[in-house]
């Protein structure tokens, strides 16, 4: 079954708004996360990545936040913009450190309104 | 800056066609992966490789071939294409061991069985 998921399947946005889009994971032995941003017609392409020795890392516009008690994901994006508008998936490694593929949530679907 | 290029952007073929889609990457990365991606259904791992020559099925490995003769190439086959293999197929690939890092996709192909 799938250990990593999103706890909504779509947000709408305003364009100027701060958005959080959250994760629930399920396998605690996962020491590495990534976020996922994927337009239409086109291939994921790699945001945000946090490993687990932190709780909180921030790129430009993006903020990733990891609380491994409850085990749970979220990517903050500020200032959000029509171009921020896709679906974005996290990824976990289930722990496993040989590099091998992630597990992938679902993903939610960004809506930004101008 | 990361690449993984896919041979076709679009692929329209018919039932019973061998299809060969084609994946290369030049970050010199131990371990590619073919996925398939419908709606409602996520990413789903079809094969994976880690080493030339060395292939491993994934969760939806039914229909599905792979070949790595070289390092930086990865290859799916549809052996005899039918139509629920209609999908979009996005090939990734990351490199290996405890800090391995993001898998980075290409930017997919769609193919269309009729």
């Amino acid at each position: 079954g799938e250990s990593v998921g999103l706890h909504l399947p779509t947000l709408s946005v305003q364009e100027g708004d701060n958005s959080i889009i959250n994760c629930a994971y399920s396998n605690s032995a996962s020491d590495y996360f990534i976020w996922y941003k994927q337009e239409s017609g086109k291939g994921p392409q790699f945001i945000i990545d946090i490993r687990s020795n932190m709780d909180k890392r921030q790129g430009q516009r993006v903020t990733v936040l990891l609380n491994k008690t409850v085990k749970h994901l979220s990517l903050q994006i500020a200032a959000t913009q029509p171009g921020d508008s896709a679906v974005y998936f996290c990824a976990e490694n289930g722990g496993n450190q040989a590099g091998t593929a992630l597990i992938f949530g679902k993903g939610t679907t960004l809506s930004v309104s101008s | 800056d990361v690449k993984v290029t896919q041979s076709s952007r679009y692929l329209v073929k018919r039932t019973g066609e061998k299809v060969f889609l084609e994946c290369v990457q030049d970050m010199d990365h131990e371990n590619m992966f073919w996925y398939r991606q419908d709606p409602g259904l996520g990413l789903r791992l079809i094969y994976f490789s880690y080493d030339v020559k060395m292939k491993e099925k994934g969760d939806i490995p039914e229909g599905y071939s792979v070949s790595r003769e070289k390092k930086e190439r990865f290859s799916l086959i549809l052996e005899s294409a039918s139509t629920n293999q209609t999908s979009m197929y996005l090939c990734a690939s990351r490199k290996t061991g405890p800090t391995a890092g993001a898998q980075y996709f290409g930017p997919g192909t769609r193919l269309l069985v009729l």
